[in-house]
């Protein structure tokens, strides 16, 4: 059974920073490309960033892009986004997701997502 | 990468038809064959539902279809069920090798 739990989220400060985790199982971790997609409050689905299989290549969201670096590490099946310089308006629960493919692509399976608050 | 664009949404009883739209442009939905679609009930994980404009991933029930002409992608979900109230979001492939989602769709089944 696939599974993916992200940890991390949390109250900041604005301008303050985070390291987003999410813990992997249940399936190749190396065949697949993993991603990030967002939900504010009340608000739609954002998607957020993608990494390769093999990490050698990432992809964002203009919103983010320059603030948010996406990593993973193969061995320890984990992915990760961290997030700097954050703003009110990237509050949202933070949700980690496994790709069909080895690229930038549809996302099969989902976490169930760690609440990311930025508020002074 | 501007968000595409849906209705708020739409309702139907049970037993009938509906069809949400997600209409794109040329560098998104209009460009490629890789729109897929969500549904997300209240205080869940979004589901897979339609991936590659007409796919259902395996266990996805064959009430929900898909389809695309030019810029415009459609949902359509038959036989509608109690259980299919929901909101639903459609995604698409860019030019700029990212994905982009729809505003998302709240479906009232009545």
């Amino acid at each position: 059974e696939v599974q993916l739990l992200e940890s991390g989220g949390g109250l900041v400060q604005p301008g303050g920073s985070l390291r987003l985790s999410c813990t992997a199982s249940g399936f190749t971790f190396t065949n697949y490309a993993l991603g990030w997609v967002r939900q504010a409050p009340g608000k739609g689905l954002e998607w957020v960033s993608c990494i390769s299989s093999s990490g050698d290549r990432t992809n964002y969201a203009d919103s983010v892009r320059g603030r948010f670096t996406i990593s993973r590490d193969n061995y320890k099946n984990t992915l990760f986004l961290q997030v700097n310089s954050l703003r009110a308006e990237d509050t949202a629960t933070y949700y980690c997701a496994k790709s069909l493919t080895s690229g930038v692509a549809d996302f099969d399976y989902w976490g169930q997502g760690t609440l990311v608050t930025v508020s002074s | 990468q501007s968000a595409l664009t849906q209705p708020a949404s739409v309702s139907g009883s049970p037993g009938q038809s509906i069809t949400i739209s997600c209409t794109g442009g040329n560098s998104d939905v209009g460009g490629y064959n890789y729109v897929s679609w969500y549904q997300q009930h209240p205080g869940k994980a979004p589901k897979l539902i339609i991936f590659d404009v007409t796919y259902r991933p395996s266990g996805v029930s064959n009430r929900f279809s898909g389809s695309k002409s030019g810029n415009t992608a459609s949902l359509t979900i038959s036989g509608l069920q109690a259980e299919d109230e929901a909101d639903y979001y459609c995604n698409s492939y860019t030019s700029i090798n990212t994905r982009v989602f729809g505003g998302g769709t709240k479906l009232t089944v009545l």
